[in-house]
């Protein structure tokens, strides 16, 4: 089945400095990946919608510059969290979506906290 | 975007007893899906429900997706410690992005 392959599961950083996060899918190709930020006790709130080769398209509230996306490629798409502060501390998920297939595969999170 | 409400937000049973959680859509679902997760860990995928009248069970939990296809259910018999988490509907909307509603927390007390 379809996997998708998130990284890293947890990371710590400096309050300033910035943060990574890969999402790769594994053994299919996903035109279209998706962000998401989870804080806790409340739902996955949906950050922006990731394109291969395009601009990622940001859900209000989200601050693009801070939270930038690339999806380079029909495997990868990157989340990295700019200047980070301890309130982005948070769960973040992401999900990839099979070309012409219905239905979602979810990475395993990424939970960052910054100190 | 799509506004999925999901009631109760939190509740709390105690071991055995049945319990229910709805989500409602503000438009008409296409694909309904229940997950399953605890906080800061990954998305346990329960269930998915596309057609009107709908029904799926799995173990002790039934799903269920209403004719009108706006609201949903999940229902859980004889609860236990292990069904314990946070449980999210999802559904995706025209432009293809995929939105969970606003959770609900699930405590069962032995």
């Amino acid at each position: 089945g379809a996997v998708v392959s998130q990284h890293p599961s947890w990371v710590i950083c400096k309050s300033g400095t910035s943060v990574k996060i890969e999402c790769r899918s594994l053994d299919f190709q996903a035109t279209t990946m998706f962000w998401y930020r989870q804080f806790p006790k409340q739902s996955l709130m949906l950050m922006a919608t990731s394109n291969e080769g395009s601009k990622a398209t940001y859900e209000q509230g989200v601050e693009k510059d801070k939270f930038l996306i690339n999806h380079a490629s029909l495997t990868l798409s990157t989340l990295t969290v700019t200047s980070a502060h301890p309130e982005d501390s948070s769960f973040y998920i992401c999900s990839a979506r099979q070309q012409g297939t219905y239905g979602y595969t979810f990475g395993s999170g990424t939970r960052l906290t910054v100190v | 975007s799509q506004e999925l409400e999901q009631s109760p937000q939190s509740l709390i049973v105690q071991e055995g007893k049945n319990l229910t959680i709805n989500c409602t859509s503000s438009k008409t679902l296409y694909g309904l899906y229940w997950y399953k997760q605890k906080y800061g860990e990954g998305l346990i995928f329960l269930m998915m429900l596309q057609k009107g009248g709908e029904e799926k069970s799995h173990e002790k939990i039934t799903a269920k997706l209403d004719e009108k296809k706006q609201q949903s259910s999940l229902h859980i018999t004889a609860s236990q410690p292990s069904h314990a988490g946070i449980y999210l509907c999802g559904a995706d909307n025209v432009w293809n992005q995929f939105y969970f509603g606003t959770g609900t927390s699930l405590t069962v007390i032995p």
